[in-house]
């Protein structure tokens, strides 16, 4: 069955510093893997995604991931934490069916920036 | 914006009563889904539409059903609403179902009281 593993429910850094919010997933075939945030009381935007090709992609906000199918992870990193950059963060597995598509989430990061 | 619509964006029942929560899209993508968010839990799979009348159940469908009678419209329903489907509900729509990226609406915060 596909999951993912989001093992830090909650990070504090300080603004400035690096970040790297980790995710493992278990699925069968070569994952669709994606990584969105969520601001408080909004819904969910899309930060980066990887289908194939290279392991490191590249996505808004200054936000990068690194896929290494032998550890089955899926990393999201950031140089230099802004405090807008405060938010929760899920990662998502894409695992295809019969029907068509099917999203397993994450529990969720919660990331604290302080001054 | 991938042009999708809740409503209401809040609401708060009465438990036992029947709920109706719309997503609504302009982009006149075939697939579309819907889940809750729950603390702990993150975002779960409650039932999907791969088209017209089409639809599947996700990971937690028991006490929802859903309809989609035309591309733009997909509604999600409590029969009887219980204080365990107090949550935040979202729709997200694909509109790449080979990698099948989803775009997210702002939710509908549900209370069963």
């Amino acid at each position: 069955a596909q999951s993912v593993t989001q093992p830090d429910i909650h990070i504090t850094v300080s603004e400035g510093a690096s970040l790297e919010l980790r995710c493992n997933y278990s699925y069968g075939a070569t994952p669709y893997l994606f990584w969105y945030v969520q601001s408080p009381g909004q819904g969910l935007q899309l930060l980066l995604k990887y289908f194939s090709g290279d392991t490191l992609v590249q996505g808004i906000k200054g936000f990068e991931a690194e896929f290494k199918r032998s550890q089955s992870s899926f990393n999201l990193r950031k140089p230099s934490v802004h405090w807008s950059d405060a938010a929760e963060y899920f990662c998502a597995v894409g695992a295809l069916t019969d029907t068509g598509n099917q999203f397993y989430f994450g529990t969720g990061t919660s990331l604290t920036v302080i001054p | 914006d991938a042009g999708i619509t809740q409503s209401p964006r809040h609401k708060v029942t009465e438990t036992g009563t029947p709920v109706t929560l719309r997503c609504h899209q302009t982009e006149n993508h075939r697939y579309m889904y819907w889940y809750r968010q729950d603390p702990g839990h993150g975002l779960r799979l409650i039932h999907y539409s791969y088209g017209v009348k089409d639809t599947d159940k996700g990971e937690v469908s028991d006490g929802y059903s859903v309809s989609r009678s035309k591309t733009e419209d997909f509604l999600l329903t409590l029969e009887s609403a219980t204080s365990s489907q107090t949550s935040v509900y979202f729709c997200a729509i694909s509109l790449d179902i080979a990698k099948n990226i989803q775009y997210f609406g702002a939710g509908t915060r549900l209370s069963v009281l």
